[in-house]
């Protein structure tokens, strides 16, 4: 299957500090990805789906202001946890659809991010 | 509200047997549908797509389905200790920018 990396795997931080996650599709192009977040034993959250070149758009509850998301190319997507709390603390993981070729249509997933915030 | 419905288990099987899991979902536009694994802890990882009514095989795994009956199938044949996670049901939205409407997913135990 296709590959998504996602970096970092891991990071703690200070509360009110912000983090910025990297997700990247190494041997696709995709015009859309989509960001979860994911709490123990809990079931993946959609967030937000990302399409290149575009605004964002965001899950019913989801702060815009405070998840930035970025897709500037075919193959990144950034999410921004801005002025992070305890409460942000959680596994994020974002996924890539494939654009084009023979996977096309199917949804890869990065490897996710831990994120614990102090 | 598009529902998808997965039995959260846990199933178990004993090694060698065949593991059957099961999904239905509500939305009636949904046209693909994904089957995942996610391990403890783990990102999720595809594992079928299939797009057309019938069964679809890759090595040992099967996937079914049924648009009219809304229903998605998942049996893997062979079941190994490996095989034991969770198993999450994915119906593609199409109206809502190609997200996946996930289930809450199978918890599969694979016996030795």
């Amino acid at each position: 299957g296709a590959v998504v990396s996602q970096h970092p795997s891991r990071v703690i931080c200070k509360s009110g500090t912000s983090v910025k996650i990297e997700c990247r599709s190494l041997d696709f192009q995709a015009t859309t990805m989509f960001w979860y977040r994911q709490f123990p034993k809990k079931s993946l959250m959609l967030m937000a789906t990302s399409n290149e070149g575009s605004k964002a758009t965001y899950e019913q509850g989801v702060e815009k202001d405070k998840f930035l998301i970025n897709h500037a190319s075919l193959t990144l997507s950034t999410l921004t946890v801005t002025s992070a709390h305890p409460e942000d603390s959680s596994f994020y993981i974002c996924s890539a659809r494939v654009s084009s070729g023979v996977s096309y249509n199917e949804q890869f997933f990065g490897p996710g991010t831990r994120l614990t915030v102090l | 509200q598009k529902e998808v419905e997965q039995n959260s288990g846990p199933l178990s099987v004993p090694e060698g047997a065949i593991a059957s899991l099961n999904c239905t979902y509500s939305d009636r536009v949904s046209q693909s549908f994904f089957w995942y694994r996610q391990y403890s802890g783990k990102s999720p990882e595809l594992i079928m797509s299939i797009y057309s009514n019938g069964d679809k095989e890759d090595g040992r795994f099967t996937a079914q389905l049924n648009k009219a009956s809304q229903y998605v199938s998942l049996l893997i044949r062979d079941s190994q200790p490996s095989d034991s996670a969770t198993y999450l049901c994915a119906p593609e939205d199409s109206n809502s920018g190609y997200a996946l409407n996930f289930g809450k997913g199978t918890s599969l135990l694979v016996t030795p």
